[in-house]
């Protein structure tokens, strides 16, 4: 295991609802990412947390809304999705002074109805 | 702006033959590129990674060569096995201190 967990990893939601993904990291790093991986695209950066602190937001739908507590958690609440949203969400970490060593959680499976 | 792209949307190969997977790069100042494996229902992790001051760098059954007049990038992997089937992207750095730009990934299958 790369020492990143998320939860869930399926997750089914109409468009109304509101859900929340969890990240967790056990690898004592400072820096947590947030991707989405669509069928047949290149991975997208949604978010980037430095030291808690976001640093990275790459023109995200406000429907997708971050949080990063402390540097060992990362959710990403999301509400009034569309079903183009349904996709792989990966989260994953890095040491900030090597923010291109990133360990990658599983994902959760997204698929809004 | 970046841009990174791989030749071959999937590739079989024969258990035991070598496999190599291709990546092609825009941006001329990329000085630093990583390869990541995908296995099925996983995240992407980490093969080898090389900086623009190395034509060539090697793990365990790994090679990654790194043409920079080119700007071409491929993965090579010995004697291939079934456990070596996946997804593979290349990535370079973006614009950002923590961005990176990932490829759309070869699919390698590896025959019996």
């Amino acid at each position: 295991e790369t020492g990143v967990t998320q939860t869930p990893r399926h997750l089914v939601m109409g468009m109304t609802n509101k859900k929340s993904l969890k990240c967790e990291q056990h690898l004592g790093h400072n820096a947590m990412y947030w991707y989405k991986q669509s069928a047949k695209k290149p991975l997208e950066l949604m978010f980037v947390y430095s030291l808690e602190e976001r640093v990275e937001n790459n023109s995200v739908p406000s429907r997708f809304s971050p949080e990063c507590p402390n540097s060992s958690h990362l959710f990403l609440h999301l509400h009034t999705l569309q079903p183009e949203d349904s996709a792989l969400y990966l989260c994953a970490s890095s040491p900030t002074n090597l923010p291109y060593e990133q360990y990658f959680g599983p994902g959760t499976r997204l698929t809004v109805t | 702006g970046e841009s990174v792209g791989l030749h071959l949307p999937t590739l079989s190969v024969q258990e035991g033959d070598n496999s190599i997977i291709n990546c092609a790069y825009s941006n001329s100042a990329s000085d630093y590129f990583i390869w990541y494996k995908q296995e099925s229902g996983k995240g992407p992790q980490f093969i080898i990674d090389i900086r623009s001051n190395m034509d060539k760098r090697q793990g365990q059954r790994v090679t990654v060569l790194l043409n920079k007049t080119v700007k071409h990038l491929s993965l090579q992997i010995a004697a291939t096995q079934p456990g070596d089937s996946a997804v593979y992207f290349c990535a370079v750095p973006g614009r950002g201190s923590y961005k990176l730009i990932f490829g759309s990934g070869t699919r390698l299958l590896v025959r019996p």
